[in-house]
């Protein structure tokens, strides 16, 4: 069983659409994240999410909104894609958001931007 | 603002050599992990050192976590070709925020 699943796993899409990536954790988890990872690897965090509730955002574009129907769900959609958009994107959860939590990824969403 | 620097950002090493990566903190962190990302993967977890000074092994993976906790290290002894792919650290503070990451490539 996929402990944090996302789809799609590869997306290309023209410059200008409007798209999503739906997330799931079945690991019981309260703290839910999307991560971004660039051509170099770097490793960022976008958004954060603790039983439903926004606690991270850092300086994202206000294209892309995060959305948590419930705690095991994140879902991350991003208007008006641009070609830096693409990249790797992680969700990834872990059992609470304090020190010594463990992060537990899913197998990315590779987004490419025409 | 919160930074987690690491070093080097690429390592090539022979089959059979030692790789160490350095991570360094600005702040004290109050625990650090490591994660490792194969090629094509996702991170994963590796391990979290807690204590000032603190040492642990997995294999041939040791991991250091300084005096100070503001810096720990990754060392592999006599690497593999499964060794290879992007190892982070990741310094906890009031959230984790991810190190660059070394990308090891093992020449066979």
């Amino acid at each position: 069983d996929t402990a944090v699943s996302q789809t799609p796993k590869y997306l290309v899409t023209q410059m200008g659409n409007d798209k999503s990536i739906k997330c799931e954790q079945n690991l019981g988890h309260d703290t839910m994240y999307w991560y971004k990872q660039d051509s170099k690897k770097f490793l960022k965090i976008m958004f954060s999410y603790n039983n439903k509730e926004l606690i991270i955002n850092e300086t994202v574009p206000n294209r892309f909104s995060p959305k948590s129907p419930d705690k095991a769900h994140l879902n991350l959609h991003i208007n008006s894609l641009e070609l830096g958009d693409s990249a790797v994107y992680f969700c990834a959860s872990s059992q609470g958001t304090g020190p010594g939590n463990t992060i537990y990824f899913g197998e990315g969403s590779w987004l490419t931007v025409v | 603002g919160q930074q987690v620097m690491q070093i080097p950002q690429y390592q090539h090493v022979q089959e059979g050599e030692d790789f160490t990566t350095y991570c360094n903190s600005s702040t004290t962190l109050s625990n650090i992990q490591w994660y490792k990302q194969r090629p094509g993967g996702h991170p994963v977890f590796l391990i979290q050192l807690v204590k000032s000074g603190e040492v642990k092994k997995q294999k041939r993976l040791t991991f250091q976590f300084g005096e100070a906790k503001k810096n720990s290290s990754l060392h592999i002894t006599a690497t593999q070709t499964t060794d290879v792919g992007t190892y982070f650290c990741a310094g906890p503070r009031d959230k984790i925020i991810f190190g660059k990451g070394t990308r090891l490539h093992i020449l066979p």
